[in-house]
């Protein structure tokens, strides 16, 4: 498998736009992860989806941010509108299960909002 | 969400064995401990995890105490490629949830 895959690697976009974040998880994953990583808040959880199903969305930080799991081999972070203070690494991860399981990490989209 | 407290940074030289400690004081009895690491521009990268027996993979080590309060992660023989943010992590037995901390900054010096 080629691991989980982000796309795209990076992204520039002006305040206002709309940005949508793309992950295909590793196939047989159940669990889904997105996270944003700022030098100031370091790593946070925004949402996890388990078989397709957000389970916990309490770490989006506004209604501007969404995510849908449409199917178990794609998901998608949505911005809209985009804000400077948006600008980060976005990272997604998968896992086959849950706490006795590993999760792997894709590659990250850098997103800068200007 | 329950917390993990790591040191900011540790130095090691190359070759030599690292300690990277972890205390996890409120830790619940379904918490599985784990361990990622984060090397420069790259996303974590899974090292290893247990519950309550010491654990070893190619990679590292794990030991955890007996009341399940604190765990060591442990490199054998550092090398340069281990120069990352270690972080240690509780994943919760109820949730899945997998909650990153401030880690630790590993320097190896040649």
């Amino acid at each position: 498998d080629a691991g989980v895959i982000q796309s795209p690697r990076h992204e520039v976009t002006e305040m206002g736009q709309e940005v949508t974040l793309r992950c295909k998880p590793i196939s047989g994953h159940d669990y889904l992860f997105w996270y944003r990583q700022t030098m100031m808040r370091g790593l946070e959880l925004l949402i996890y989806f388990n078989n397709n199903v957000p389970i916990d969305d309490s770490g989006m930080p506004e209604d501007r941010f969404s995510a849908k799991m449409p199917n178990a081999s794609f998901s998608t972070l949505k911005i809209q509108p985009s804000e400077p203070r948006d600008s980060a690494v976005y990272f997604c991860a998968s896992s086959l299960g849950g706490v006795n399981t590993e999760a792997f990490f894709g590659q990250g989209t850098r997103l800068t909002v200007v | 969400d329950a917390k993990t407290t790591q040191p900011n940074s540790m130095e090691s030289n190359e070759e030599e064995p690292v300690h990277l400690p972890c205390n996890h004081s409120t830790i619940s009895g379904t918490d599985y401990i784990h361990w990622y690491r984060q090397l420069p521009s790259q996303g974590p990268e899974y090292v290893i995890h247990g519950l309550t027996s010491n654990v070893n993979n190619r990679m590292a080590s794990l030991a955890i105490a007996e009341d399940r309060k604190s765990s060591t992660l442990i490199l054998h023989r550092a090398t340069l490629r281990d120069a990352a943010v270690y972080y240690c992590i509780l994943r919760r037995g109820d949730t899945d949830k997998l909650i990153f901390g401030t880690g630790t900054r590993l320097q190896v010096f040649p």
